[in-house]
């Protein structure tokens, strides 16, 4: 039983440019988060997709998107890429509301040059 | 707005020592808490959770953790450390009625155990 995977792992953009990152939740989730995880830091949450909604979003900018397909995957968009965006990227999925039991990809760690 | 304080950032013990990680949160309402745990080089995953009934909640490998209402806490503890128990720990809490995949996270806790 796969679990959550995340692409790529490791990438490098610099100052403005976009970056787009994909996540595959564990079989039988259907509930996609991404937390944003710099270094020294707690993951903060960036925002929540279920049912391809966005749900629930924290304290990001709007340069920050994201999209949920059928099949329940997702992706996180960053435009106009700062330095401060350089951090560790993780995608926790889940089934359904409610249980905050989140199951965690192993993340992708952006550097912003 | 909600927050977690995790009280020590690097925690240091030798084997068969106690282990006690302290968290507080700040929510006035009921809440959902959690500890996970990143060993080196894996992904976050949880170690235990308390959503209500007996505060006293035991998880994996022999952590348990104790809900204080009144003291807005949630301490990790373990009687006896392994080296296999080097890890950096999170505290974090999600606010009841908030969405299922938005937690609050502290800073973390790493601890490293000699042998």
């Amino acid at each position: 039983d796969a679990g959550v995977t995340q692409s790529p792992t490791h990438l490098i953009k610099t100052r403005g440019q976009q970056v787009t990152l994909r996540c595959s939740p564990k079989s039988g989730h259907d509930t996609v988060s991404w937390y944003q995880q710099a270094l020294g830091q707690g993951p903060q949450f960036i925002f929540q997709y279920y049912e391809e909604e966005e749900r629930q979003r924290g304290n990001f900018p709007d340069r920050f998107s994201g999209h949920q397909f059928p099949n329940y995957s997702s992706e996180l968009n960053v435009n106009a890429l700062l330095l401060g965006d350089s951090a560790l990227y993780l995608c926790a999925t889940g089934v359904g509301e409610g249980t905050g039991e989140l199951f965690f990809g192993e993340g992708s760690r952006l550097t912003v040059l | 707005a909600q927050s977690v304080s995790q009280h020590n950032h690097h925690v240091i013990l030798s084997e068969a020592a106690s282990l006690e990680l302290g968290c507080n949160y700040s929510y006035g309402g009921t809440v959902n808490l959690f500890w996970y745990v990143q060993y080196p080089g894996q992904h976050l995953q949880l170690l235990l959770k308390y959503f209500s009934g007996d505060p006293l909640v035991k998880g994996i490998k022999g952590f348990e953790a104790e809900f204080i209402k009144s003291k807005f806490s949630f301490n990790l503890r373990k009687p006896s450390v392994q080296w296999s128990d080097t890890a950096e720990y999170f505290c974090a809490v999600k606010g009841y009625g908030g969405s299922q995949g938005n937690l609050i996270f502290g800073k973390g806790t790493k601890l490293s155990v000699k042998p």
